[in-house]
């Protein structure tokens, strides 16, 4: 079946503006993460979904980063008045929280270039 | 203190060797673990769930160790397709929370 989609693949962007990052998480997955991964490090916690609880917040760097999820399916990323730091990868992954099954899919990401 | 502790590498090892990665983690409490596979410039695809009473998959074997708090990874017969960086990952709060070490990269040279 289909995997975890993010769009755009790329994307380049001036400091100062908005940019919005979208995920699609594989059919049925009740929950649904966001990540960071700066060039050359490990994965950087940012926001979870489950379901219809509230999200867990704790991993975002500032409150310049937003998410939001609708019900079990797309959610976006939203970075305010994007910084040079803010330049990443940012990987979407999405798991079933049933039972017996917990792994994390990952999606291709979206490379994020703040110029 | 992080979560998960990884060493960074690289381990260079030439094809056919075994090679065995470590990982700790801090929290008694974490509930289960995984191995990723990280390709350059690729996502993390998962390479395999570890299991208390240890598990093999083909040429890769994972073991748990609760008591010493440590998860390995042991690699026989490396190819060279097997050079990538190896994360691991544990998790808690009934799954809520995933923890990834920052990652093992291995070179397998012909």
């Amino acid at each position: 079946g289909a995997g975890v989609s993010q769009s755009p693949s790329n994307k380049v962007t001036e400091k100062g503006k908005d940019v919005e990052l979208r995920c699609d998480p594989i059919s049925g997955h009740t929950a649904l993460y966001w990540y960071r991964q700066r060039l050359g490090q490990g994965l950087e916690f940012l926001i979870y979904f489950q379901g219809n609880s509230a999200p867990d917040k704790s991993g975002l760097p500032s409150d310049r980063f937003s998410a939001e999820r609708t019900g079990e399916s797309v959610s976006t990323l939203t970075i305010q008045r994007t910084q040079q730091e803010d330049s990443a990868v940012y990987l979407c992954a999405s798991s079933y929280t049933g039972t017996g099954s917990y792994e994390q899919y990952f999606g291709p990401g979206t490379r994020l270039t703040v110029t | 203190r992080k979560e998960v502790e990884q060493d960074p590498g690289p381990f260079n090892v030439p094809e056919g060797a075994t090679v065995a990665f470590n990982c700790t983690y801090s929290n008694s409490a974490s509930q289960s673990f995984f191995w990723y596979r990280q390709d350059c410039r690729k996502e993390p695809k998962l390479l395999m769930s570890v299991y208390s009473s240890g598990n093999e998959d083909g040429r890769f074997t994972a073991q748990l160790n609760r008591a010493s708090q440590y998860i390995s990874l042991l690699i026989r017969d490396s190819k060279l397709s097997d050079s990538a960086t190896y994360l691991c990952v544990g998790t808690q709060n009934n799954f809520n929370k995933f923890y990834f070490g920052s990652g093992t990269k291995l070179n397998v040279k012909p």
